[in-house]
């Protein structure tokens, strides 16, 4: 069975530029959620994909967009990146709908995003 | 809006004692609560989960208190051990498993 995988799992942009964080889910798993985990902080909720749509999302600017693609994997896009997107970018995978979901989610070791 | 709490960020116990991690939540339609444990340089690991309708729920070592009227949760480690040493965070979703609610996390070191 293979896990949530990430990428990059480092990378340094400057303001103003854009970032695409990738995320393959686990096997079997059709829905994906993104955090984003600042120093010393938890996780906080961007968005959630089921099924190639947005299925909810958090209290994250319009500049934070997503994709999910057929095979489940999934991108998180950030343009006009600030200072404070410097964060742990954290992709978890879950099998949605509507039988057998213990609501368990399984994280990718995320994506290290440094501005400058 | 720091709708789930944990107060305490660090924790420090001896080898083989009982470790109790606590978490307060302020939202009563949250009925989904779930730990996970942190290493560094990983991601987060799903240790054991509690629903609303039950007020505890173990698995080995680990037990999970929930007192929904004081809307707090423990997670009891008994014995702990020193590969417990790592970061514990709560979580709690309400109504369907959406969205997770994250407390900041405490860091657990356990002493030999």
């Amino acid at each position: 069975e293979t896990g949530v995988t990430q990428s990059p799992t480092h990378l340094i942009k400057t303001r103003g530029q854009q970032v695409t964080l990738r995320c393959s889910s686990q096997s079997g798993h059709n829905t994906v959620s993104w955090y984003q985990q600042a120093l010393g902080q938890g996780p906080q909720f961007i968005f959630q994909y089921y099924r190639e749509e947005e299925n909810g999302r958090g209290n994250f600017p319009p500049r934070f967009s997503g994709l999910q693609f057929p095979n489940y994997s999934s991108e998180l896009n950030v343009n006009a990146l600030e200072l404070d997107d410097s964060a742990l970018y954290l992709c978890a995978s879950s099998s949605g709908g509507l039988a057998g979901n213990t609501g368990e989610l399984f994280f990718g070791e995320g994506s290290r995003l440094t501005v400058l | 809006d720091q709708q789930v709490k944990q107060n305490s960020p660090s924790l420090s116990v001896q080898e083989g004692r009982i470790s109790i991690l606590n978490c307060d939540y302020t939202n009563s339609m949250f009925d989904y609560f779930l730990w996970y444990k942190k290493y560094p340089a990983e991601g987060p690991t799903f240790l054991i989960s509690i629903s609303s309708i039950k007020d505890k729920n173990e698995d080995g070592r680990f037990t999970v208190f929930l007192n929904k009227s004081a809307k707090h949760l423990s997670l009891h480690i008994v014995p702990s051990q020193p590969g417990d040493s790592a970061v514990y965070f709560c979580a709690a979703s309400a109504n369907n498993f959406n969205k997770f609610y994250f407390g900041s996390g405490t860091k657990l070191n356990v002493k030999p």
